[in-house]
């Protein structure tokens, strides 16, 4: 089983400030996914890689799996209070739909 | 379409209690899995129903089971509840096939006291 090693555990900034959150492993990933979870609620697909290189952008947020394709990171840009949650990497090549979360980065994001 | 609902979204239990959770998917899904989310461990994989049978399995011990229904809905449950069991169930749903896009409910927070 892959351990998915997310980096920084906290942030908090302030609205309008650039961020980048870390996803890394020792092993190489297949595919990996992001999700957002914001409180009282279940995570939410953000984006799935499969490419080693590739970067996929959605809106403010930008996704890039790196060139081995054993880390990944996610940068916001203008970060807006709506961008609040913890940010959780993962695994989907568990088997069946089985999911390997990443510890996950919980960000704040202050007016 | 509604979304993944999962019943009771709340709960407190006492150690040594049971607990049963339950799971409806997204009309037309197949495939129900369970997490369990604690700030020490994070989210980790319980196991996957599929069809009305497991088809994967986490590293929990066998306190913590499982079944399906033939509409898809699912439950959990616990036995012989610990103190280290409260934490925040998660389902998730998803047509069936392998690796597609699974949908979360919004959890079952259980407090063990």
């Amino acid at each position: 089983t892959q351990l998915l090693e997310q980096s920084p555990q906290f942030l908090s900034i302030q609205e309008g400030e650039n961020l980048t959150v870390y996803c890394n492993s020792s092993s190489v990933f297949s595919s990996l996914q992001w999700y957002r979870q914001e409180p009282g609620e279940g995570p939410v697909l953000l984006v799935t890689v499969v490419t080693g290189g590739e970067v996929k952008k959605l809106k403010r947020l930008t996704f890039q799996f790196g060139d081995a394709r054993k880390d990944s990171s996610l940068h916001i840009t203008a970060a807006q209070p709506g961008d609040t949650g913890l940010y959780l990497c993962a695994d989907p090549t568990g088997g069946g739909n089985k999911l390997t979360f990443g510890t996950g980065t919980q960000l704040k994001v202050e007016l | 379409k509604a979304g993944v609902t999962q019943t009771p979204r709340y709960l407190i239990k006492t150690r040594g209690q049971q607990v049963t959770l339950s799971c409806s998917p997204i009309s037309g899904h197949r495939s129900v899995s369970w997490y369990q989310q604690t700030p020490g461990q994070g989210l980790q994989f319980l196991f996957e129903y599929f069809s009305e049978t497991q088809r994967n399995k986490g590293n929990f011990p066998g306190r913590f089971s499982g079944r399906q229904f033939s509409n898809s809905r699912s439950e959990m449950n616990v036995s012989t509840l610990e103190l280290g069991d409260s934490a925040l169930y998660l389902c998730a749903s998803s047509l069936g096939g392998t690796g597609e896009t699974q949908y979360f409910g919004p959890g079952t927070r259980l407090l063990v006291l």
